[in-house]
């Protein structure tokens, strides 16, 4: 099984201001998808970004950006001008062709947006 | 456009019972799978399918049993309830074809607690 790991359980940003959040994980495969999802208090799961492996352009979503470094295996979501809605929780997650095709999310960061 | 429908949303299981929680999705999606969620921590897979007629375990398959009769549904067998599984359980699903960029589509969750 891939691991994929999320080294901030707890984070806290001023409103308007930028937070990045971390995310690592283990591969050996050279063709994957990385993404993130945001899960707020109702527990929806809501897709963020996605990024695929071998594009070197980092994603962008409006004010959600990816940096992507393929040799170091980390996958940091940067969430500019926070808002208010943005408080949840985070999961990044890995899906590679060779792993059964299956989803492996990290154990969550928690995001707090203080007015 | 109803995509994944779990039911029941809440319940509260006696130590010792069995329950079913019912999981479907409209999208015609070939894997589908049931995580669970405790309080503060990241998802967990249970089992999940590639097709109907196929299952398999993920990480935490103790207590419970899954089948996979249609495209459509994939519910989740709770045995002899414990108070370990007390956790909000999520049924997901996802296209894997050629491409792995297909995001994870999620349930609402159903919050189970057994005393």
């Amino acid at each position: 099984a891939q691991t994929v790991t999320q080294s901030q359980p707890e984070m806290s940003v001023q409103e308007a201001e930028t937070v990045t959040l971390s995310c690592t994980y283990d591969t050996s495969e050279s063709d994957y998808y990385l993404f993130w999802y945001k899960q707020p208090p109702s527990r929806q799961m809501i897709l963020v970004i996605r990024q695929e492996a071998y594009k070197q352009q980092n994603a962008t979503e409006n004010r959600f950006s990816v940096n992507f470094q393929k040799a170091a295996k980390s996958f940091s979501l940067k969430i500019s001008d926070s808002q208010l809605g943005d408080a949840a929780m985070y999961f990044c997650a890995y899906r590679g062709p060779n792993t059964g095709n299956q989803f492996y999310f990290g154990t969550g960061t928690s995001l707090t947006v203080i007015p | 456009n109803a995509g994944v429908t779990q039911t029941p949303k809440f319940r509260i299981l006696k130590i010792g019972q069995s329950m079913t929680l019912q999981c479907a999705q409209d999208m015609n999606h070939n894997y589908m799978y049931w995580y669970r969620q405790d309080p503060g921590m990241g998802l967990k897979l249970i089992y999940y399918s590639v097709g109907a007629g196929i299952t398999d375990k993920g990480e935490v398959p103790n207590g419970y049993n899954v089948s996979r009769s249609t495209t459509e549904d994939f519910p989740l067998r709770l045995e002899l309830a414990a108070p370990s599984q007390t956790s909000v359980y999520f049924c997901a699903s996802s296209y894997a074809g050629q491409g792995l960029g297909d995001t994870i589509y999620f349930g609402e969750g159903s919050w189970l607690t057994v005393v």
